[in-house]
């Protein structure tokens, strides 16, 4: 398996546009993660997914984030309108509930700068 | 929320044991504490887990004390190449009900010297 994949690896945009970043989960895993790391609060839990179902979305900061999980194998966290505090490192993790340690398991993290 | 309280960074040589210990006064009956380590420009990867006692793999010792209220990883003999944060979470690995409560946070940067 290639792992989670996330998309793109770098992004740089300005104030006030959208911007999309998207997660490849590892095949049969059931929770998606997206956290958002920077820092001077480390790494940040936003929301995550069980079964494609939003479970817990008390860390995503504002309206201007949303995150969808159309279906098991695709996810996106969107920021609209984006602002230069949102400029941080975007990862999505994964794991198998009930399989061994129950580890998450990242992806290399998509690199937002906004201007 | 089982939140935890570990160093925010720690310098090392090389060839030495490092010890990195992590605070969970509000750890749960059901609750295990993982490890992580985070090199740049990735994202973190498991590294150890346990539940009370000892554990020991290729990469690191996990010692847990009785009350579990905190835990110490050890690096044996570290090199240039173990430079990374390391994470303490606590969480009940098989119940999502409760994977809300994983809580990475700013985590021990770790820098080993030549």
């Amino acid at each position: 398996d290639a792992g989670v994949i996330q998309s793109p690896r770098h992004e740089v945009t300005e104030m006030g546009q959208e911007v999309t970043l998207r997660c490849k989960p590892i095949s049969g895993h059931d929770y998606l993660f997206w956290y958002r790391q920077t820092m001077m609060r480390g790494l940040e839990l936003l929301i995550y997914f069980n079964n494609n179902v939003p479970i817990d979305d008390s860390g995503m900061p504002e309206d201007r984030f949303s995150a969808k999980m159309p279906n098991a194998s695709f996810s996106t966290l969107k920021i609209q309108p984006s602002e230069p505090r949102d400029s941080a490192v975007y990862f999505c993790a994964t794991r198998l509930e009930g399989a061994g340690t129950g580890e998450l398991f990242f992806g290399e993290g998509s690199r937002l700068t906004v201007l | 929320l089982a939140k935890t309280t570990q160093p925010i960074s720690m310098d090392s040589y090389e060839g030495q044991e490092v010890n990195i210990t992590c605070s969970h006064n509000n750890i749960a009956t059901n609750d295990y504490i993982t490890w992580y380590q985070q090199f740049p420009s990735q994202g973190p990867r498991f590294i150890i887990q346990g539940y009370k006692t000892k554990v020991t793999n290729e990469v690191a010792s996990l010692f847990i004390p009785a009350d579990r209220k905190s835990s110490t990883l050890s690096l044996p003999r570290v090199s240039l190449s173990d430079t990374a944060v390391y994470y303490c979470l606590v969480g009940d690995k098989g119940r999502g009900s409760t994977l809300g409560r994983l809580y990475f946070g700013r985590g021990t940067q770790l820098t080993v010297w030549p």
